[in-house]
């Protein structure tokens, strides 16, 4: 199977600070990943997607500049979160999507990273 | 039309009963229907998926009905075990390209012995 991996798995910083997450996909070439944010019992928040070697496309309402994404390669991509605050205390995953054969294609989530922020 | 509507929002099952969850979507465009299982504190695991070109697929307990003319798209979970107790997402996207799934809100199913 397809594997993605996130790192750390959890981080608690101090407000202000910035915090990075590392997203890669361990046995797989992506062709575009995204990131979603979860708040407890609810579903999955795109926050934007992202190609390898081009700025990355985010959601209506989620601000570029505080959540800064790079995708270095075809199996890299960070989030920073940049000045956070409480409100930024959150469940961040990434995901990775495999072509398949053909038009094909899966997507793969990494196992999710929870940030606190006090 | 983006949306995909998803339910029960929660599912309570015996043992060995069959789980059912529900997805309906608007966009004629998606084709693509993929189910994900998600535990607490974990990222969502890819499931089973299925495209419009057929009507159903299974893999082991896991079973995708689909019904293209109403639009709708069902995972059934049969002998359902205790181990089963997630959280369920339906999804759908358009391929190819980079176009993001949608996602469901979600089915908190528990089997209980």
């Amino acid at each position: 199977g397809a594997v993605v991996s996130q790192h750390p798995s959890w981080v608690i910083c101090k407000s202000g600070t910035s915090v990075k997450i590392e997203c890669r996909s361990l046995d797989f070439q992506a062709t575009t990943m995204f990131w979603y944010r979860q708040f407890p019992k609810q579903s999955l928040m795109l926050m934007a997607t992202s190609n390898e070697g081009s700025k990355a496309t985010y959601e209506q309402g989620v601000e570029k500049d505080k959540f800064l994404i790079n995708h270095a390669s075809l199996t890299l991509s960070t989030l920073t979160v940049t000045s956070a605050h409480p409100e930024d205390s959150s469940f961040y995953i990434c995901s990775a999507r495999l072509r398949r054969t053909g038009k094909r294609y899966e997507q793969y989530f990494g196992p999710g990273t929870r940030l606190t922020v006090t | 039309q983006q949306q995909v509507k998803q339910s029960p929002q929660s599912l309570i099952v015996q043992k060995g009963g069959i789980s059912i969850i529900n997805c309906a979507y608007e966009n004629t465009a998606f084709d693509y229907f993929p189910w994900y299982q998600q535990f607490p504190g974990k990222g969502p695991a890819l499931l089973i998926a299925i495209r419009p070109d057929v009507s159903e697929k299974k893999e082991g307990r896991f079973t995708i009905s689909f019904n293209k003319s109403a639009k709708q798209f069902s995972l059934h979970i049969m002998d359902s075990q205790p181990g089963d107790s997630a959280t369920y997402f339906c999804a759908a996207s358009i391929s190819p390209g980079n176009t993001p799934l949608v996602f469901g809100k979600g089915t908190r199913l528990s089997v209980i012995a």
